[in-house]
C-alpha cells in the first residue's frame, strides 16, 4: 500500500528557512517523479516543484530560487528546503507521487499534507 | 499562460447527476484531470486521462473532454460526494502545470 507522510511544518517568520519531509512507503522515491503541491488556507492547489527519477529539478516561478527539492534514497524520503519564507508561501504543503508521460502529469498519491504558517 | 476556469459552486439533490465543467482554451487536445478534496483532507484523484477511473473509484465517476470544456459527471450523487473537485492540466506550450480553481459540490 502506498503511503506518504509528511512532517516539518510550524510556524515561522519571515524570511526564515524551514524544510519539509515526505516519508514513503509502498514505492520507491528514487525510481519515481515526486512533487509538493500546496494549498493555502481557503485557496485552490497551486503546484510547487518536481524531481524526475533521474534527478531533474523544476519549480513554479513563484518559489524558484528560494526553495529546492530533494530526496535521500536510503531513508525513501523527498524533502522540501523553504528559504526566504514569505506571507505568502503560508499553505498546507503536500507530497505526491507523480505520473508524467510526454504530454501530460497528474498526481496519483497524495499524502495528508503539514502546515506552514509564515508570520511575525 | 493557460487558464482552467470552474464555476464557484455546483448544488444537486441526492441520486440526481451533477455536472462540474473546467473550460479552457482548447482543452479538448489535452489531458484532463480531476481530483476530489473531502474537508479537511487531501486531494483524491478520481479521474485521468479524461475519463480513466483509479481503482477504487465507483463508476459514478466519469469524465469527458471536448472543444473548450471538459466535464466531471458524478451520477446518483451521494451525500458523501459532498465535496471540491480539481481540474488540472499540463500547458506543453508553456511547460506549466495548471490547476482550475475548485467546484464546491453542495448535495441537498
Amino acid at each position: 500500500e502506498v503511503q506518504l507522510v509528511e512532517s516539518g511544518g510550524g510556524l515561522i517568520q519571515p524570511g526564515g528557512s524551514l524544510r519539509l519531509s515526505c516519508a514513503a512507503s509502498g514505492f520507491i522515491v528514487s525510481t519515481s517523479y515526486m512533487s509538493w503541491v500546496r494549498q493555502a488556507p481557503g485557496k485552490g492547489l497551486e503546484w510547487v516543484s518536481v524531481i524526475y527519477s533521474g534527478g531533474n529539478t523544476y519549480y513554479a516561478d513563484s518559489v524558484k530560487g528560494r526553495f529546492t527539492i530533494s530526496r535521500d534514497n536510503s531513508k525513501n524520503t523527498l524533502y522540501l528546503e523553504m528559504n526566504s519564507l514569505r506571507a505568502e508561501d503560508t499553505a498546507v504543503y503536500y507530497c505526491a507521487s507523480t505520473d508524467i508521460t510526454g504530454t501530460t502529469w497528474y498526481f496519483d498519491y497524495w499524502g495528508q499534507g503539514t502546515l506552514v504558517t509564515v508570520s511575525s | 499562460s493557460y487558464v482552467l476556469t470552474q464555476p464557484p459552486s455546483v448544488s444537486v439533490a441526492p441520486g440526481k447527476t451533477a455536472n462540474i465543467t473546467c473550460g479552457g482554451n482548447n482543452i479538448g487536445s489535452k489531458s484532463v484531470h480531476w481530483y476530489q478534496q473531502k474537508p479537511g483532507q487531501a486531494p483524491v484523484l478520481v479521474i485521468y486521462y479524461g475519463t480513466d477511473r483509479p481503482s477504487g473509484i465507483p463508476e459514478r465517476f466519469s469524465g469527458s473532454n471536448s472543444g473548450n470544456t471538459a466535464t466531471l459527471t458524478i451520477s446518483r450523487v451521494e451525500a458523501g460526494d459532498e465535496a471540491d473537485y480539481y481540474c488540472q492540466v499540463w500547458d506543453s506550450s508553456s511547460g506549466h502545470l495548471v490547476f482550475g480553481g475548485g467546484t464546491k459540490l453542495t448535495v441537498l
